[in-house]
């Protein structure tokens, strides 16, 4: 069954504006990571958090996690064009990856 | 280079056949995955291998088979294919078993069953 939930299931903002996207799972992790899939392509590795770390930062990407409440959030600064894709966060459980069913996110030029 | 790369990027056929899909990895990764995206954009794992050995069967139709004759290769066979096993599929590689390192996906096989 899917763990991760990402929400919102759709986003839509300006060029140059912050977009955040968020992850909820249902059972205790050993991390938890964010992907990245253009339309047509296979998903993209982003970032991968553990679950004693609260925050990574990777370029224009910035990561967090809360354990206590079973969320992640991704945030991506002054979005581009090429940011356009959907998001998914994959929880890791049991040894196996349980993934939710993305965001999908359009950055408006 | 390409990475993680499968063939064909897409197979349209007809119900009852039987078809293969290929994968082959060249990072050296030494687990292998297949996943299944429906429609929704749902990604599900079917299948699992480390070192040529199955180690995640997830519930799939046993007419789902798969078959790693090298680390580097994965490939998947069905049979008497189903109007529901339209997807796409994806594999992906990564060193390690257990999700604790980040997998590399091939760009999928958009399966179509008329």
């Amino acid at each position: 069954s899917q763990q991760g939930e990402e929400d919102p299931q759709a986003l839509s903002i300006q060029e140059g504006e912050n977009a955040t996207m968020n992850c909820s799972y249902k059972t205790s992790i050993n991390n938890l990571q964010w992907y990245r899939q253009n339309s047509g392509r296979g998903l993209v590795h982003l970032i991968l958090i553990r679950s004693n770390e609260r925050e990574k930062h990777s370029g224009r990407l910035r990561v967090t996690l809360d354990t206590s409440k079973k969320s992640s959030s991704l945030l991506i600064t002054a979005s581009r064009a090429a940011d356009t894709a959907s998001y998914f966060c994959a929880t890791l459980s049991n040894y196996q990856l349980i993934w939710g069913a993305g965001t999908k996110l359009i950055i408006k030029p | 280079d390409t990475a993680v790369s499968q063939t064909p990027k897409y197979l349209v056929t007809q119900m009852g056949n039987d078809k293969s899909i290929k994968c082959e990895q060249n990072l050296g990764h030494d687990t292998m995955y297949w996943y299944k995206q429906d429609s929704k954009k749902f990604l599900k794992i079917m299948f699992s291998y480390n070192n040529k050995e199955l180690i995640i069967n997830e519930t799939v139709p046993n007419r789902f088979s798969p078959k790693s004759p090298d680390k580097a290769h994965l490939n998947l066979h069905i049979n008497s294919l189903e109007l529901g096993d339209s997807a796409v599929y994806f594999c992906a590689s990564s060193q390690g078993t257990g999700g604790l390192q980040p997998q590399h996906f091939g760009d999928g096989t958009r399966l179509s069953i008329l």
